[in-house]
């Protein structure tokens, strides 16, 4: 089966660092890119962050660029989201999801199988 | 960046009738090498993770019952639910993932009347 599945949420200061991590299993890992979205509280969905499957290739929404990087150990079947600078604004329940099939080297897919998310809360 | 609109905001719909929601996109999301629209729909029930429905505009995914279809190309793309049932309440995002960032629709909740 395949599953995702996030950790690493909690509660952190205005400014503080948090990373969240995303396992993998069910499937050909290196294949397939992972991405990251999230859901403030009462809100829509917002695309955060994209690696391709080799980790060659990295997106980041604008809102968190500079502040966000992901990346991948493919050795673990596992992507990681650094989080650095937090601000308010990033309280979300984030989660991780895979390319639909084919997959391959790029990223313009869209997301078949999410993990149940994580919940990060910036506040003071 | 592409901006990625919904309409209705919300809906109410009889069980058994259909629901009709409409997305539209700033720009093309129409890859003219391959004809294939870079648009997504998903199923977002409170407390759990987004579904995905529809992919490529009209391609739906493993297991998603045939009630749900996606069809448009270019700008304009509509998800259908012919015949809604209760487990269908929820609320609709369109994506696109045509170019970064893949933005999503403000979304489209449906209920039952």
């Amino acid at each position: 089966e395949v599953q995702l599945l996030e950790s690493g949420g909690g509660l952190v200061q205005p400014g503080g660092s948090l990373r969240l991590s995303c396992a993998a299993s069910g499937f050909t890992f290196a294949s397939y890119a992972i991405y990251w979205v999230r859901q403030a509280p009462g809100r829509g969905l917002e695309w955060v962050s994209v690696i391709s499957g080799s980790g060659g290739s990295t997106y980041y929404a604008d809102s968190v660029k500079g502040r966000l990087t992901i990346s991948r150990d493919n050795s673990r079947n596992t992507v990681n989201l650094q989080m650095n600078s937090l601000r308010a604004d990033d309280t979300a329940v984030y989660y991780c999801a895979k390319a639909a099939p084919p997959g391959g080297k790029g990223v313009y897919y869209a997301t078949d199988v999410w993990g149940q998310g994580t919940t990060v809360v910036v506040s003071s | 960046d592409i901006v990625m609109t919904q309409s209705p905001d919300s809906l109410a719909v009889s069980l058994g009738e259909r629901a009709t929601i409409n997305c539209k996109s700033s720009q093309s999301v129409l890859y003219n090498s391959n004809n294939k629209n870079y648009l997504a729909w998903y199923q977002k029930k409170s407390g759990q993770p987004p579904k995905l429905l529809i992919y490529w505009a009209s391609t739906r995914d493993s297991g998603v019952p045939d009630r749900f279809s996606g069809s448009g190309s270019g700008t304009d793309f509509t998800l259908t639910i012919s015949s809604l049932q209760a487990e269908d309440v929820a609320v609709y995002y369109c994506q696109h993932y045509y170019s970064i960032p893949f933005t999503f629709g403000p979304g489209t909740k449906v209920d039952i009347k």
